[in-house]
């Protein structure tokens, strides 16, 4: 079972907004920088969103993140089929010491 | 270019030890603030934390798996080692090895990974 909570599936149309969220507790997400990750079949996950809501350079801008409190919000707008993948939050526990990730959370473009 | 690549057996036995290697390139283990965790996944499920290691020679393990782990580095190699020791078949899964500043949250480059099957 993961630290960290995530839908295990979101789906939307082509074009439309899709949100996923990522919910922990006051010693990781509360107190650290939350990364979203893309993970595509068959390969590495992928940073698309650090430090709450910092893009990585070739990261599209329908990409953004926040975060309040101890949860975090993965935004993605303007759906393309490319955008299926799975999705993973994490971040570090500073209670631990231990690096946390989400469950993942399946996006289907429908 | 920063590239990491995972190397170890992809078939152990039960009861058996895994030794993963993990060899950087483009960075180097002693600079300050940069670490290495081992990072597993098994078929179909989820992400699971495993280990790191600290630029300062640190480790971080998680508690459940605490006492079956060991992480190291080489530095003058460019290699971060995790051991684990009495693999059982629910270890079977895909590992990987990713890079971490001391100071981040993410984890920005990761290798291929490499999956390993206990049986």
């Amino acid at each position: 079972q993961s630290v960290l909570t995530q839908p295990p599936s979101v789906s939307a149309a082509p074009g439309q907004k899709v949100t996923i969220s990522c919910s922990g507790g006051r010693f990781n997400i509360g107190n650290n920088y939350v990364c979203w990750y893309r993970q595509l079949p068959g390969e590495a996950p992928k940073v698309v969103i650090y430090e709450n809501d910092k893009r990585p350079s070739g990261i599209s801008d329908r990409f953004s993140g926040s975060k309040s409190g101890t949860s975090a919000t993965l935004a993605i707008t303007g759906l393309q089929t490319g955008d299926e993948a799975d999705y993973y939050c994490g971040t570090w526990d500073s209670n631990l010491g231990i690096g946390v990730f989400g469950g993942g959370t399946k996006l289907t473009v429908l | 270019q920063v590239t990491l690549r995972e190397s170890g057996p992809v078939l152990v036995k039960p009861t058996e030890t895994l030794t993963l290697t993990c060899t950087v390139s483009g960075f180097s283990l002693s600079n300050a603030g940069m670490g290495v965790s081992w990072i597993r996944q098994p078929p179909g499920k989820a992400l699971e934390w495993l280990a790191h290691v600290f630029s300062n020679d640190e480790k971080a393990s998680g508690a459940s798996l605490r006492s079956r782990l060991t992480i190291s580095k080489d530095t003058s190699r460019g290699q971060v080692v995790l051991t684990m020791t009495n693999m059982d078949p629910a270890d079977t899964a895909t590992y990987f090895c990713a890079r971490k500043r001391d100071r981040a949250t993410d984890f920005d480059q990761w290798g291929q990974g490499t999956l390993v099957t206990v049986s």
